[in-house]
């Protein structure tokens, strides 16, 4: 079935460095989602992509999707203590109904 | 407020103790599923449901049970919980369920099986 890996599983940043997270399917994806979990809490939807090679923004928040629409990345630029938590990618599998997250990548960033 | 709702939030329980954790939604979603988070693992999706009456196996169903009976509840029920279902479980809800659609959040429950 479709895998969806995420790395690193966790990074230590100091604040102000960028940090990124990779996403890799074993299939295509028809498109991928992004979901930021803090301690304790729930996922919270981020950002969607739907197209091959899309790059969207969200303030020090780049998103892209690969051109083979396998891959995706999360890099956020300077980060703060607020962005500490789980960052979890998600595809939806072909003709199915469900989706499959990644194992997410738990950012802790240091004062 | 447009929420997810799951009850209870934490629960302790013993082995082949049926338990029930209830899911509502006020979204008028037709899409819900159950996942399960543990560490390293991400979160695995249990069972979804596409609307009322119609419901079907995630990548980890195996000792779990759900019912669509009306269309804002979802509940999990463990009929004979085991120790290895102790976990974190997130009950969610979109619309429609098709790909496009953003998987709502309920806050979670703990459970841990003895």
């Amino acid at each position: 079935g479709q895998q969806v890996m995420q790395i690193p599983q966790y990074q230590h940043v100091q604040e102000g460095e960028d940090f990124t997270t990779y996403c890799n399917s074993s299939t295509t994806l028809s498109n991928i989602q992004w979901y930021k979990q803090r301690p304790g809490g729930h996922p919270v939807f981020l950002i969607q992509l739907v197209k091959s090679g899309e790059v969207k923004k969200q303030k020090r928040l780049t998103f892209q999707f690969g051109e083979a629409k396998k891959n995706s990345s999360l890099h956020i630029t300077a980060t703060q203590t607020t962005d500490v938590g789980t960052y979890f990618c998600a595809g939806w599998r072909g003709s199915a109904r469900q989706l499959t997250f990644g194992s997410g990548t738990q950012l802790t960033v240091l004062p | 407020e447009a929420q997810v709702t799951q009850n209870p939030r934490y629960l302790i329980t013993v082995t082949g103790k049926k338990l029930t954790v209830t899911c509502s939604q006020n979204m008028n979603h037709e899409y819900m599923s159950w996942y399960r988070q543990d560490p390293g693992l991400g979160l695995r999706q249990i069972y979804y449901s596409m609307n009322v009456e119609v419901t079907d196996k995630g990548d980890v169903p195996e000792g779990y049970k759900v019912s669509r009976k009306e269309k804002r509840n979802f509940p999990l029920i463990l009929e004979s919980p085991s120790p290895n279902q102790t976990s974190l479980y997130f009950c969610a809800s979109s619309r429609q369920g098709q790909r496009q659609e953003t998987q709502y959040f309920g806050p979670g429950t703990r459970l841990l099986v003895l």
